[in-house]
C-alpha cells in the first residue's frame, strides 16, 4: 500500500521557468493539501483541492501559482515564472475525508538558479 | 488567526536523558494536535495525534499531553536514542478548515 508519492524529488529551474510539481495520494484518498517549507521556517498551508475541486487557496500567493487535482491522475502544483524566493520544499498531503489525518509524502525540494 | 510555537528551537543531549518538547497555539478552540517528526531530507512522519476531547497520548517511550484552555502541548521522549535526533513539528487544526497550522520545529540530537 503505496504511501504519498511526489516526483520529482529534485527540480532545478532557471529564473522565469516553469516548475511543475506532481503528488499521487495514497490510494482511496480523494483530499489533497499543498505545503511549503521555506529554509529555517515551518510549513505553511497553501491549498487543499478535492477531486476536481478547489476547496481552500487561502495560503496560495494569487499570483504565478496554480494547482489542480483532475479526475485522472496526480495533483499538479505549477509555479510560473519562478523566481528565487518560490526556492523551498514542497509537500503534498492525502485523506480519504475530510477531518482525517493527513499522511505527507517525502517532498520536493525546489531550486532556483 | 492562529498562531503555533515552538520551544526550545534546537536541543542536544546525551542518549539516555528524557525529554519535554513544548507547543503553544493561541486559539484554544483546536480540532487536533499532532506531534511530527522529520528527518531531513525526508517527508513528515506522524508520531501521536490528540483529539481536542483527550488530555494525553502515548505511542512506546513518547506521550503527548494536551491543555487546551492554556494553549499548551508537550511531548515527552523517555530515555532518548540518537535515532530519535529529528526536527519535530508539531501542527494543529481548528474547526471549520482542513489545513494544519505547524510550528517550527524543535531540532533535536541526541549524541550517544
Amino acid at each position: 500500500n503505496a504511501g504519498v508519492m511526489q516526483n520529482p524529488r529534485h527540480l532545478v529551474r532557471r529564473r522565469g521557468q516553469e516548475a511543475r510539481l506532481r503528488c499521487s495520494p495514497m490510494k482511496g484518498h480523494s483530499h489533497v493539501y499543498w505545503y511549503r517549507q521555506l529554509p529555517e521556517e515551518g510549513l505553511k498551508f497553501m491549498v487543499y483541492l478535492q477531486k476536481e475541486n478547489i476547496i481552500d487557496e487561502s495560503g496560495m500567493p494569487k499570483e504565478r501559482f496554480s494547482a489542480e487535482f483532475p479526475k485522472e491522475g496526480p495533483s499538479i502544483l505549477r509555479i510560473q515564472q519562478v523566481v528565487r524566493g518560490d526556492s523551498a520544499a514542497y509537500f503534498c498531503a492525502s485523506s480519504p475525508v475530510s477531518n482525517q489525518p493527513q499522511h505527507f509524502g517525502d517532498g520536493t525540494r525546489l531550486s532556483i538558479l | 488567526k492562529q498562531e503555533v510555537t515552538q520551544i526550545p528551537a534546537a536541543l542536544s543531549v546525551p542518549e539516555g536523558e528524557n525529554l519535554v518538547l513544548n507547543c503553544s497555539f493561541t486559539d484554544s478552540a483546536i480540532y487536533n494536535l499532532q506531534w511530527f517528526r522529520q528527518d531531513p531530507g525526508k517527508g513528515l512522519t506522524s508520531l501521536l495525534l490528540i483529539q481536542s476531547s483527550q488530555r494525553e497520548q502515548t505511542s512506546g517511550r513518547l506521550n503527548a499531553s494536551l491543555d487546551k484552555s492554556s494553549g499548551r502541548s508537550t511531548l515527552y521522549i523517555a530515555a532518548s536514542q540518537p535515532g530519535d535526533s529529528a526536527t519535530y513539528l508539531c501542527a494543529v487544526k481548528s474547526y471549520n478548515t482542513d489545513k494544519l497550522i505547524f510550528g517550527t520545529g524543535t531540532r533535536l540530537q541526541v549524541f550517544p
